[in-house]
Formats: structure tokens, sequence, C-alpha cells
């Protein structure tokens, strides 16, 4: 099983700056790596797929990068609706496993 | 619109089983893999299954492997997430998500981009 570690586990931070996460695989995963982005009480929502490929509707502040086992989510200035919990994500041909998120906190 | 709707969930006893559901509408089902994810209370999400757009394959985590069976009903748009066996550590809420889908007889992965809103499950006597 493909273990991703993510990083930090809480990231304070005020509107207007910028937040970097961090996501580690244990293994390559290519480049099968999103994030999703959670508030409290609602479903998991896709940000990124494919490591750095923004989904449907999601705006441009949000981008991903990485390769191989290292990987990035940035948002280059918060937004009040970016505080949340993010999640990496890795599927593979037995599985998917997600990291343990990385809080974003006001 | 696209969506999924999740049913089933309850309170299970140790041991028990449950059935859940997930109908989804909006889309070409049976060009999609299915996955179901769960959160226990204050806790991270969790993959738990899917299976393919034809429900010939199946893979689950270790924690339910031999417990949990997951199939699907094309003909009515709807994936069951048998589940046996409950132990306490099943309680979550558990989510059904659009994973893969079938292009030109390619398996394209862009994330899980659909999600519903989840059903309860309790296990506990």
């Amino acid at each position: 099983e493909i273990v991703l570690t993510q990083s930090p586990a809480t990231l304070s931070l005020s509107p207007g700056e910028g937040a970097t996460l961090s996501c580690r695989a244990s293994q390559s995963v290519d480049t099968y790596l999103a994030w999703y982005q959670q508030k409290p009480g609602q479903a998991p929502r896709l940000l990124i797929y494919d490591v750095s490929i923004r989904a449907t509707g999601i705006p441009a502040r949000f981008s991903g990068r990485g390769s191989g086992t290292d990987f990035t989510l940035t948002i280059s200035s918060l937004e009040p609706e970016d505080f949340a919990v993010y999640y990496c994500q890795q599927r593979s041909n037995v599985g998917v496993t997600f990291g343990p998120g990385t809080k974003v906190d006001i | 619109e696209v969506q999924m709707v999740e049913s089933g969930g309850g309170l299970g006893q140790p041991g028990g089983s449950l059935r859940l559901s997930c109908v989804a509408s909006g889309f070409t089902f049976n060009s999609y893999w299915m996955h179901w994810v769960r959160q226990a209370p204050g806790k991270g999400l969790v993959w738990v299954s899917r299976i393919n757009s034809d429900g010939s394959s199946t893979n689950y985590a270790d924690s339910v492997k031999g417990r949990f069976t997951l199939s699907r009903d094309n003909a009515k748009n709807t994936v069951y997430l048998q589940m046996n066996s409950l132990r306490a550590e099943d309680t979550a809420l558990y989510y059904c998500a659009r994973g893969e889908f079938i292009w030109n007889r390619q398996v394209l992965y862009r994330g899980m981009d659909v999600w519903g809103q989840g059903t309860t499950v309790t296990v506990s006597s």
C-alpha cells in the first residue's frame, strides 16, 4: 500500500497570505496525484488532478506541482472561503489512499 | 444535474450487516468506476473500495477486505456496498464518489470529481 504523508498538520495563516501544503508518497505515484478540499459538514471537493490540472471551476489561485513522490499544493492568496482541510490522494492498480490532511485555519 | 445519493446507513450491531446504496444520475453511469470513501467522526478520509465500469473488477482497503462487497447494477445506475461482520471501527460517514472513466476503450482518471452527501453508519450494541 502506498502511504501518503502530509505536512504540516495545521497551517495558521491570514487572508491574503500564501499557503504551501506538502504531500509525500512512500513510493512513486506517477502522475496519479489529486488534491481535495473539505469544509465542515460538506463532502470533499476535487481541486487538482494529475498533479497540476485544476478541476472544473477551481480558481487559478490553486496550483499543484511535483513528481514521483513529492508534491505541493499552493494557494497563492488565501480567500476567507479557503480555510478548510486539504487532502492529497493517489490511485494505483490495486487501490487508492488519502493523506491524513492539512488543516488551513486562521 | 450530475449527482449521487447514498442511502442505507443506520445503526448496525457488531457482527451484523448493512447494505449501502448509491444512486447516480445526470451522467453515463456505465462509463465510470465508482468508489466508496468513509470518514469517522472528526477524522480524515479513508478509501474503502472501488468497482470498475462493468462490475467485473473490484478493489478493497485491507481493513474491509473479506467483509465488504461492492457491486453495481448499471440498469439502475446504482452501486451497492454490502457490509458484513461489522465492527465498531466501521462507524463513519460513507461517501459514494465518481472516479475513473472509459474513453475510447481507455481508462482515464481525473480524480474523484463528483461526491454524494454521504450516509452515516453507526456500529454499536
